[in-house]
């Protein structure tokens, strides 16, 4: 079966400090990955996506993403955090059709 | 403004009693998806549409029902809630296939 790996639940950084939160999926020959935001009592936010061409992805707020196909990884990363940064992050793939499978979640807390 | 949109945003009721949960995007999107949220398990497809009457299966579908009747319109049918589908639900659209999805607010459900 397909799956997404976020091995890290909770991850703790102090504000400006560099930041990596870790996705590893299945592999497959074609593959689509994204990386979205959910602030509390919110929907999710598309941060960045992988959809084919360049491997260093950059999204919005800062962020950006290394698609590491001979690892299977994707994962995000941010040099300097701020408090407005924390917030739950989801890593998801979609491999065919209109089928998208979801990590189980980092919750990134960003200590002042 | 691109959005979606579901309704309600909160329900609680009881073993049962049928409910629809109401979805609707305005930006002419081809793919829906049905989600549901719980505590470390991450976002879990439930069903997708990939245009109006093409339906398919997702993760988890036991248990609910779709309908694609019209392009903005992807509601979610529970025909017996029981309490293990005490959830937070999202629905979500995409213009094309494998492409970052657009997500409503949420719906919390409890089923007592």
């Amino acid at each position: 079966a397909q799956s997404v790996t976020q091995l890290d639940s909770q991850v703790p950084v102090f504000e400006e400090a560099p930041v990596e939160l870790r996705c590893n999926y299945s592999s497959s020959v074609s593959v689509y990955l994204f990386w979205y935001v959910q602030y509390p009592n919110q929907g999710l936010q598309l941060l960045l996506k992988y959809l084919s061409g360049s491997t260093l992805v950059k999204g919005i707020n800062g962020f950006e993403a290394e698609f590491n196909k001979s690892q299977t990884s994707f994962h995000l990363r941010k040099p300097s955090v701020h408090i407005s940064d924390t917030a739950e992050y989801f890593c998801a793939v979609s491999y065919t059709g209109n089928q998208f499978y979801f990590g189980t979640g980092t919750s990134l807390t960003v200590i002042p | 403004e691109a959005q979606v949109t579901q309704n309600p945003r909160y329900l609680i009721t009881v073993t049962g009693k049928k409910l629809t949960v109401t979805c609707s995007q305005n930006m002419n999107h081809e793919y829906m998806s049905w989600y549901r949220q719980d505590p470390g398990l991450g976002l879990r497809q439930i069903y997708y549409s990939m245009n109006v009457e093409v339906t398919d299966k997702g993760d988890v579908p036991e248990g609910y029902k779709v309908s694609r009747k019209e392009k903005r319109n992807f509601p979610l049918i529970l025909e017996s809630p029981s309490p293990n589908q005490t959830s937070l639900y999202f629905c979500a659209s995409s213009g094309y296939s494998n492409q970052p999805q657009h997500f409503g607010d949420g719906t919390r459900l409890s089923i007592l």
